[in-house]
């Protein structure tokens, strides 16, 4: 049973970079089609998905947020990253790491889609922003 | 970029069906998947590609898609059914990301 769990500072100051890792266990980072996701959600709101990256080190990122994250992978340690720079107080929330998975289907006119989901999550790691 | 419109609240009472819509543009052409979120804990998924529901997921639990809407179904709701649940798909159109609808609390009266 593959497990995941986010660690790093639960404080950063305002225009720092925020910097979180997430340990997978109970199975290798690298076997399987999975990516690997970070998502966040500030007190009280929704989910916001950050990006993503796979074990071959391609990434996909929100475009609300791409210039400033660096998402990484170390298959050594089983571990991936998030790196998210010039923090604001707006960057406070509870940031998850997620296993990625999904596949392709074909509608009707057989043009070909991407579905992903995660299935399995962390348990979550509050990152506050503040001097 | 794609947009999952979600009703903020729905109460039902125990025993009862509860219905939660996710509206998108043409959703019906894309793949749905439901999460649900209790107080300080992570999501769990509870519905994927649709209607499909992983392991250790009651059967009470289903979903469907067409149209502009997704719809999460909990039949006989339970009072440990009451969550916040998030709708998602994949969003190709333009820059490849996921998107998350603003989530629906559901309250078992």
């Amino acid at each position: 049973q593959v497990q995941l769990q986010e660690s790093g500072p639960g404080l950063v100051k305002p225009s720092q970079t925020l910097s979180l890792t997430c340990t997978v266990s109970g199975g290798s980072i690298s076997s399987g089609s999975y990516y690997w996701s970070w998502i966040r959600q500030p007190a009280g709101k929704g989910l916001e998905w950050i990006g993503r990256i796979y074990t071959s080190g391609s990434t996909n990122y929100n475009p609300s947020l791409k210039s400033r994250v660096t998402i990484s992978v170390d298959t050594s340690k089983n571990q991936f990253s998030l790196k998210l720079s010039s923090v604001t107080a707006a960057d406070t929330a509870v940031y998850y790491c997620a296993r990625e998975r999904g596949g392709d289907y074909y509608d009707s006119t057989g043009r070909g889609y991407y579905y992903y989901y995660m299935d399995v999550w962390g348990k979550g790691t509050t990152v506050t922003v503040s001097s | 970029s794609y947009v999952l419109t979600q009703p903020p609240s729905v109460s039902v009472a125990p025993g009862k069906t509860a219905r939660i819509t996710c509206g998108g543009n043409n959703i019906g052409s894309k793949s749905v998947h439901w999460y649900q979120q209790k107080p300080g804990q992570a999501p769990v998924l509870v519905i994927y590609y649709d209607s499909d529901r992983p392991s250790g997921i009651p059967e009470r639990f289903s979903g469907s898609n067409s149209g502009n809407t997704a719809t999460l179904t909990i039949s006989r709701v339970e009072a440990g059914d009451e969550a916040d649940y998030y709708c998602q798909v994949w969003d190709s159109s333009s820059d490849h990301f996921v998107v998350f609808g603003g989530g629906t609390k559901l309250t078992v009266l």
